[in-house]
Order: structure tokens, then sequence, then C-alpha cells
């Protein structure tokens, strides 16, 4: 198994662009969650799906995140337009739903810096 | 709701010393605990879980944690600290829906 594959690992952009970070979770993993962490604030979760469909959203910070999973093999964060507040590292994580394997596999995440 | 706290934002042991990282956690439900670990520029690593089953949970690098229902606590230790450990280290908290982390514990190790 490859893990939980985030792209880019890195990105570099102008304030006021469009950013979108990328997840793939684990093969037969039925909930997602992105995480933020930042020095000041730590890690914290922005959004959580299971099979899907959103559960939590109300760790997004404001409406310019946003989040999608159209399928089960695939999920974007995506900010719009970034500010350089923004700045920090974006985790990807997935998780079983079975009990005799329960546990969270994170991506590596993505580093993002807006400038 | 869930939550966990952290004591210690830094820790400094020699190597060769006891390393114990404290954790405590509030949950409305029994609880999943786990413990992570973060090394400078890379993602988080799992040391290990607990998940009702034994309340004496080993795990990898010659850590271990022992969950106390009555303290509300998980604290992590390892008898002998190398310098390789030297990293941030966080307790999380779990149920059926999501998992919230402590503040992290930046673990150093002076030779």
């Amino acid at each position: 198994d490859a893990g939980v594959i985030q792209s880019p690992r890195h990105e570099v952009t102008e304030m006021g662009q469009e950013v979108t970070l990328r997840c793939k979770p684990i093969s037969g993993h039925n909930s997602l969650f992105w995480y933020r962490q930042t020095m000041m604030r730590g890690l914290e979760l922005l959004i959580y799906f299971n099979n899907n469909v959103p559960i939590d959203d109300s760790g997004m910070p404001e409406d310019r995140f946003s989040a999608k999973m159209p399928n089960a093999s695939f999920s974007t964060l995506k900010i719009q337009p970034s500010e350089p507040r923004d700045s920090a590292v974006y985790f990807c994580a997935s998780r079983t739903w079975d009990r005799s394997n329960y546990g969270y596999t994170f991506g590596s995440g993505t580093r993002l810096t807006v400038v | 709701a869930q939550s966990v706290t952290q004591l210690g934002s830094h820790v400094s042991v020699s190597e060769g010393a006891l390393v114990l990282l404290r954790c405590n956690y509030s949950s409305s439900v029994p609880p999943y605990l786990f413990w992570y670990v973060q090394y400078p520029n890379q993602g988080l690593q799992l040391l290990l879980k607990y998940t009702s089953a034994a309340t004496l949970v080993k795990g990898i690098n010659g850590f271990e944690a022992e969950f106390k229902k009555s303290e509300t606590s998980f604290h992590l230790t390892k008898p002998s600290a190398h310098m390789s450990d030297a990293a941030e280290y966080f307790c999380a908290v779990g149920n059926n829906n999501d998992m919230r982390f402590g503040a992290g514990t930046r673990l150093t190790v002076k030779p």
C-alpha cells in the first residue's frame, strides 16, 4: 500500500491566488480528514468526510476554504483567494472503520507558503 | 466533546535517562488514544495506540504508554532515551467521529 498521498509537497503562491491541495486516501478507508499545522495553533482539524460525505466542517477557518471529496479515492482542499496567514502545513489523513485495525494514517503533508 | 492536554511544551532529558511525556484527555465516550511523533519537516508517524484492549500499550522505538481511566491519562514513556528520539510528540484522542490533537511536546535529548 502506498499510504496516503498528498500533492504537491510544497506550494508557493502569491496572495490572492487560488490554491488547490490534493489527497488520495488509502484504498478501503472510509473516512478522510484535513488538518492544518501552524506554530501558533498546532494541529487543527479543518474538515472530515465519511463515505465521501462532509460530516463536520466547523474547523474550516472561513469561506475562502472549501473541500470536496468527489469519490472514495480523491479529495481536494481549496483556498480562494489565498492570504499570507494561510501559510501552514496541511495534512490529509484517512481512517478505516474496521475496529480491529482502527487508526489514522497521515500523508506527508503540503507545505503552503503564501507571499 | 473531546480534548487533550499535554503537560509541558518542552522536555529535556539526558541520553540514557527515562523519558516521560504527559497526556491527559477528556472524552464523553470511551476514547481511542494515540501518540504520534513528528521529526523536523516530516509528517506524523504513529508510535502507538490504545483501542480499549490492554491498558499498557507497547509501540515502536521502545516507547510504551499506559491508559489510566481513573486519572484520564495516557502518559508516554521510554526507559532509556536515545539521541534519535529528539522530536515533537503529539497525544491525540479519537472516537467514532474524529481525532483531536494536543499542543505537542518537544523532546530534546542531551548527550
